[in-house]
C-alpha cells in the first residue's frame, strides 16, 4: 500500500514570500501520478498542479512549480509571491498508474499567509 | 457547465439510522469516488466505481455501501450511523481512473448523534 507523509502541519508566510511544502511517498510502483490540491475555508477541493512520474520535467502552473525527486520520492510545492488567498489546507495525494484504491492522500498542511 | 454536486450539504442523524448521501455529476465521467474527510487524517477512500454496476471497496469501507445504476449518481449509504462516521463526505469523479484529476463535489458534514 502506498502512503503519502506531509511533514508540516502548519506554516506561516509573509505575504509575496516564497514557501515551499514538503511531502514524501513510498510505493513500489514505478508508473503513477502525484498531486496537490488545496482546500480554503469554503472546503472546496481545488486541484493546483499534476505530475506524471514518467515526465522528468517538474510541473508549473503560473507562481505553483513542485520540485519532483523520484529516486527520493520527493514532491514538494514552491509557491512564489504569496498572496493572502493562497491561504488554505493543502494536500499532497498519490494515485498508481492503474489507478486502483483511488488517491491516497497525506494528512495535509495548513497553509497561513500574514498580511 | 459541467459539474459535480452533492447532497445535502449537512445532515444531523441518529446512531442507527440509515442515511443516504447523493452525489450526481454531469462531466460524463466513468469513475466516481467517495472520500471521507476527518481531522488529523487527510482523505480517506470508502468506495469507488469504474463504470455501471461496477463499484469496489476502498481503505475505510466497512459500514458503508454503493450501487451505480447510472453514470452520473453514485449514492454512499450508511445501513446503521455510528457517532464514527461523524466525518466530511466529499465525492469525486474523473475520466481516467489514475491519470486524470479528479474533480470533487462540495463535500456534505455528516454528524451522528
Amino acid at each position: 500500500a502506498q502512503t503519502v507523509t506531509q511533514s508540516q502541519p502548519e506554516m506561516s508566510v509573509q505575504e509575496a514570500e516564497t514557501v515551499t511544502l514538503s511531502c514524501t511517498y513510498d510505493t513500489s510502483e514505478n508508473n503513477y501520478y502525484l498531486f496537490w490540491y488545496k482546500q480554503p475555508p469554503s472546503r472546496q477541493m481545488i486541484l493546483v498542479i499534476r505530475q506524471e512520474a514518467y515526465k522528468q520535467q517538474n510541473a508549473t502552473e503560473n507562481r505553483f512549480s513542485v520540485n519532483f525527486q523520484k529516486a527520493a520520492k520527493s514532491f514538494s510545492l514552491k509557491i512564489s509571491d504569496s498572496q493572502l488567498g493562497d491561504t488554505a489546507m493543502y494536500f499532497c495525494a498519490f494515485v498508481s498508474g492503474g489507478g486502483a484504491d483511488g488517491l491516497t492522500f497525506g494528512k495535509g498542511t495548513h497553509l497561513i499567509i500574514q498580511p | 457547465d459541467a459539474e459535480i454536486t452533492q447532497s445535502p450539504r449537512h445532515k444531523i442523524t441518529e446512531t442507527g439510522r440509515q442515511v443516504t448521501l447523493a452525489c450526481h455529476q454531469t462531466w460524463n465521467h466513468n469513475n466516481m469516488f467517495w472520500y471521507r474527510q476527518d481531522l488529523g487524517h487527510g482523505l480517506r477512500l470508502i468506495h469507488y466505481s469504474y463504470g455501471v454496476q461496477d463499484t469496489n471497496k476502498g481503505e475505510v469501507s466497512d459500514g458503508y455501501s454503493v450501487s451505480r445504476s447510472n453514470t452520473e449518481d453514485l449514492p454512499l449509504t450508511l445501513e446503521s450511523a455510528a457517532s464514527s462516521q461523524t466525518s466530511v463526505y466529499f465525492c469525486a469523479s474523473s475520466e481516467s481512473p489514475a491519470s486524470d484529476t479528479q474533480y470533487f463535489g462540495p463535500g456534505t458534514r455528516l454528524t451522528v448523534l
